[in-house]
């Protein structure tokens, strides 16, 4: 497997215009995360699916976030409208398992900045 | 609600041992991760512990007390590429509540 897959590497847009950061799990796993990253807040988890459904968005910062996982090999993370305070590193990660003790494997990464 | 502590930087000579602590606060604990982290890519696990303990895992070693909310990872025999940022994860009984601490920038110098 080639692993976590995101997209686009780098994003750069204006403020108001909607953002959409996609994301591939590796095939088998149930669980998916989107995490966002950034030098004040390290790494925060915005949002989990479990087998497409969504269990837990009390990590999504604003209405202006949304999280959709339309099959169990893609999910995507649209904000809209995008704001400069929006700017960071959002990060996909799956796991595979129930619980808190399986481990996650990170895509690389997309690296958002709003002007 | 969940917090966990770890400090900020941390500088380390080549061939050296050193000690990266996290403490965290949580409800419903169920156990702790270590992932590493290169400037500029994603983090990669390291480690999990759900029993109090130490875990060895050639150069890297992790423990935990469950009762004192603590855990540290223990590198051994430090290498110029140990230099990154190293991740201390808390998971939560029952779902997924998994907070990260802010990480440890550990820079090994010659």
């Amino acid at each position: 497997d080639a692993g976590v897959i995101q997209s686009p590497r780098h994003e750069v847009t204006e403020m108001g215009q909607e953002v959409t950061l996609r994301c591939k799990p590796i095939s088998g796993h149930d669980y998916l995360f989107w995490y966002r990253q950034t030098m004040m807040r390290g790494l925060e988890l915005l949002i989990y699916f479990n087998n497409n459904v969504p269990i837990d968005d009390s990590g999504m910062p604003e209405d202006r976030f949304s999280a959709k996982m339309p099959n169990a090999s893609f999910s995507t993370l649209k904000i809209q409208p995008s704001e400069p305070r929006d700017s960071a590193v959002y990060f996909c990660a799956s796991s595979y398992g129930q619980g808190g003790g399986t481990e996650a494997f990170f895509g690389q990464g997309t690296r958002l900045t709003v002007v | 609600g969940q917090n966990i502590d770890q400090p900020t930087e941390m500088t380390a000579t080549e061939g050296a041992i050193v000690q990266i602590n996290c403490t965290y606060q949580t409800s419903g604990f169920n156990g702790l991760f270590w992932y590493q982290q290169h400037a500029g890519e994603a983090p990669t696990f390291l480690s999990y512990n759900v029993l109090d303990g130490l875990e060895e895992k050639g150069r890297f070693s992790s423990f935990l007390s469950r009762s004192k909310g603590y855990s540290y990872l223990l590198l051994k025999e430090l290498q110029m590429k140990d230099s990154a940022s190293y991740l201390c994860q808390a998971s939560g009984a029952g779902s997924y509540q998994l907070t990260f601490g802010k990480g440890t920038k550990l820079s090994v110098i010659p």
